[in-house]
């Protein structure tokens, strides 16, 4: 989607192993995001960016870390990755009144 | 805490016609509403934002309701076209700044030729 860029699309990892993914804007948008879809579940927020260096949980944090030390940057780690974080996960971007703009998503599969 | 519902869960119907799909919300104190649409394997699309002063937002084809009393919004899909087939999400923001959107589990919708 423009202006917005995930990376990367597909990942396979071994259980245990940490995993980062990325998310690039060129919006310049304040709210960063990053959820994850799941059959039976839909879209669930995992953690949220204010700002540069401002991160808050959201619903179903447990396992996940976030970083953003630009603007432009939002990265997801799962520390250790085990198979219940088998999903796809999806960042989006917003400014104040605006809707979301959602990047196309990492389909991310844990063995 | 906020829950949102979509009925029905899957909808098909023959090209042409005029459909509703709808959308629940169990709090009313929402800041704004979204409806996406979403094709398989892919990413979201946002089709129409509601903020909650407003009563309906429309974009071509598509119309949005907005009942925050009642906590319901229904999008109106007019002269279905094939080309609308897809998973279509409702989503409630419950406050400013930061939107953490709680979403429904989506309805999919197939239009048949």
């Amino acid at each position: 989607d423009a202006g917005i860029t995930q990376s990367p699309r597909h990942k396979v990892t071994e259980t245990g192993t940490p995993v980062t993914l990325r998310c690039h804007q060129t919006e310049n948008h304040r709210y960063m995001y990053w959820y994850r879809q799941d059959p039976g579940h839909g879209l669930r927020l995992i953690h949220y960016s204010y700002g540069v260096k401002d991160t808050d949980k959201g619903e179903v944090s447990d396992g996940y870390s976030v970083s953003r030390s630009k603007t432009e940057d939002f990265l997801l780690t799962l520390e250790s990755a085990t198979s219940s974080q088998t999903s796809v996960y999806f960042c989006a971007i917003s400014a104040d009144s605006y809707g979301y703009t959602f990047g196309s998503g990492t389909r991310l599969t844990v063995v | 805490k906020q829950e949102v519902t979509q009925i029905p869960a899957a909808l098909s119907v023959p090209e042409g016609e005029n459909l509703v799909l709808n959308c629940s919300f169990t709090d009313s104190a929402i800041y704004n509403l979204q409806w996406f649409r979403q094709d398989p394997g892919k990413g979201l699309t946002s089709l129409l934002l509601i903020q909650s002063s407003q009563r309906e937002q429309t974009s071509g084809r598509l119309n949005a309701s907005l009942d925050k009393s009642s906590g319901r919004s229904t999008l109106y899909i007019a002269a279905s076209q094939p080309g609308d087939s897809a998973t279509y999400l409702c989503a409630v923001n419950g406050g400013q700044g930061a939107q953490k959107l709680v979403f429904g589990q989506g309805t999919r919708l197939t239009i048949n030729p």
